[in-house]
């Protein structure tokens, strides 16, 4: 196992562009999950993907997309950046042996990828 | 929001338990206790996760009480290292559209 990886680690844009992180997850993890952090708050969730295909989404807007390919790795797309977009992005995933054995619905995450838009 | 509720903040000495409380009083019957810890500039870490029996890993034990109303994580002997943010989440376990809520958690601080 490789873990989760994320790319870029630090980034600056400005507000009205556009944003892509990169997330690369654990072997074998099918599902992969994006939550934002801002400072000083826990993370909240934006979106899942399973399959490629997504399949839950919290309370943002549709400015924020993303992709799942078959390779399980994934991406998370920003439009039409605003100010408050500035957090932390964190990409987790799990694998799909581990739900329902003892209750196991373990994420996996990386270590994110810091935006600051200005 | 959170289904949990945890104090903002704690303190332990280095070498001794590390005691975390958490309330979810509104835990239904097949949801789980599931607890994170986030170090500074790292994505969340799972620690540890329990229905209704006390559990123990290499990490940490879990305590939950008889009417699942509470928990507690206890990390038997802390380090320099388990400073971090603490958080207790209930969910249930195989509902892969159910997200984790994450609430602001516990700020631990193991201090020498």
């Amino acid at each position: 196992e490789t873990g989760v990886t994320q790319s870029p680690t630090h980034l600056i844009k400005t507000r009205g562009q556009q944003v892509t992180l990169r997330c690369s997850s654990q072997s074998g993890h099918n599902t992969v999950s994006w939550y934002q952090q801002a400072l000083g708050q826990g993370p909240q969730f934006i979106f899942q993907y399973y399959r490629e295909e997504e399949n839950g989404r919290g309370n943002f807007p549709p400015r924020f997309s993303g992709l799942q390919f078959p390779n399980y790795s994934s991406e998370l797309n920003v439009n039409a950046l605003e100010l408050d977009d500035s957090a932390l992005y964190l990409c987790a995933s799990r694998h799909p042996g581990l739900a329902g054995v003892s209750g196991a619905n373990v994420l996996t995450f990386g270590a994110g990828s810091r935006l600051t838009v200005l | 929001d959170a289904k949990t509720t945890q104090p903002p903040s704690m303190d332990c000495a280095e070498g001794r338990a590390a005691n975390l409380p958490c309330n979810h009083s509104t835990i239904s019957g097949n949801e789980y206790v599931y607890w994170y810890r986030q170090i500074h500039s790292q994505g969340p870490q799972y620690i540890i996760h329990g229905l209704k029996n006390n559990e123990t890993n290499e990490m940490a034990s879990l305590i939950i009480t008889e009417d699942r109303k509470s928990s507690t994580l206890i990390l038997p002997h802390a380090t320099l290292r388990d400073t971090a943010v603490y958080y207790c989440i209930v969910r249930l376990s195989n509902n892969y559209g159910q997200n984790f809520v994450f609430g602001p958690g516990t700020r631990l601080s193991v201090l020498p």
